[in-house]
């Protein structure tokens, strides 16, 4: 089992409409947890941040459940910009793992 | 440009030749990772350094694979040997740490160098 599982889709969605995304984790010790945005032939990108308490930033919401060793992100309004695949990342005492990202396509 | 900077920025060599990589990181920032990707994978952790200490080295890093920060600004990441398994993009990111939260702050990355082993 991967240390960090998502969802790889691709989701492929309407201008306008909400998507969500999960990742699981299988290290309870985990400290910290982030979304990245990845576009095509690019490097990664911190998208946000995520806590317990959940956080928002615009259209991005995340959401963090240590009970469930589970993440997610939820994009309200998508744009076409949105069009990216999106890494999930888990730090825990200086190494950060990615999962393998979830592409979104946002069609006109 | 005040980002992190990675030279070359493609690598193209011939199977059991020795390839050499430069990151350069954000001036200020003490922590530099590299990492591996292959396509339609997430970047795979290989090493990690707090200034010129070197304090992790991933399991998956063969002993054909070696980095150095020695300053505690730049790094390098030598392999020697190369197969063609070691194709990928090799993106490195560089972080300032935040002893206050328990872990770093947002990670930037290179632009990578793509290496080809033919």
């Amino acid at each position: 089992r991967k240390e960090v599982e998502q969802d790889p889709g691709p989701f492929n969605v309407p201008e306008g409409a909400t998507v969500a995304f999960n990742c699981t984790y299988s290290n309870s010790a985990s400290q910290s947890f982030f979304w990245y945005r990845q576009d095509c032939r690019k490097e990664p990108k911190l998208l946000m941040s995520v806590y317990s308490s959940g956080n928002e930033d615009g259209r991005f919401t995340a959401q963090l459940n240590r009970a469930s060793q589970y993440i997610s992100l939820l994009i309200r309004d998508s744009k076409l910009s949105d069009s990216a695949t999106y890494l999930c990342v888990v730090h825990l005492r200086g190494k950060s793992t990615f999962g393998d990202g979830t592409t979104l396509t946002v069609k006109p | 440009d005040t980002g992190v900077s990675q030279d070359p920025r493609h690598k193209i060599t011939k199977r059991g030749q020795n390839v050499t990589f430069r990151c350069d990181p954000i001036s200020e920032h003490n922590r530099l990772y590299w990492y591996r990707q292959t396509l339609g994978q997430g970047p795979e952790f290989l090493t990690y350094f707090q200034n010129e200490a070197q304090l992790e080295k991933s399991r998956l890093l063969s002993d054909r694979f070696s980095a150095e920060r020695p300053k505690g600004s730049f790094s390098t990441l030598e392999i020697q040997r190369t197969e063609q398994g070691d194709s990928a993009m090799y993106l490195c990111a560089s972080s300032p740490t935040s002893y206050l939260a328990g872990g770093p702050l947002e990670q930037f990355f290179g632009p990578g160098t793509r290496l080809t082993v033919l």
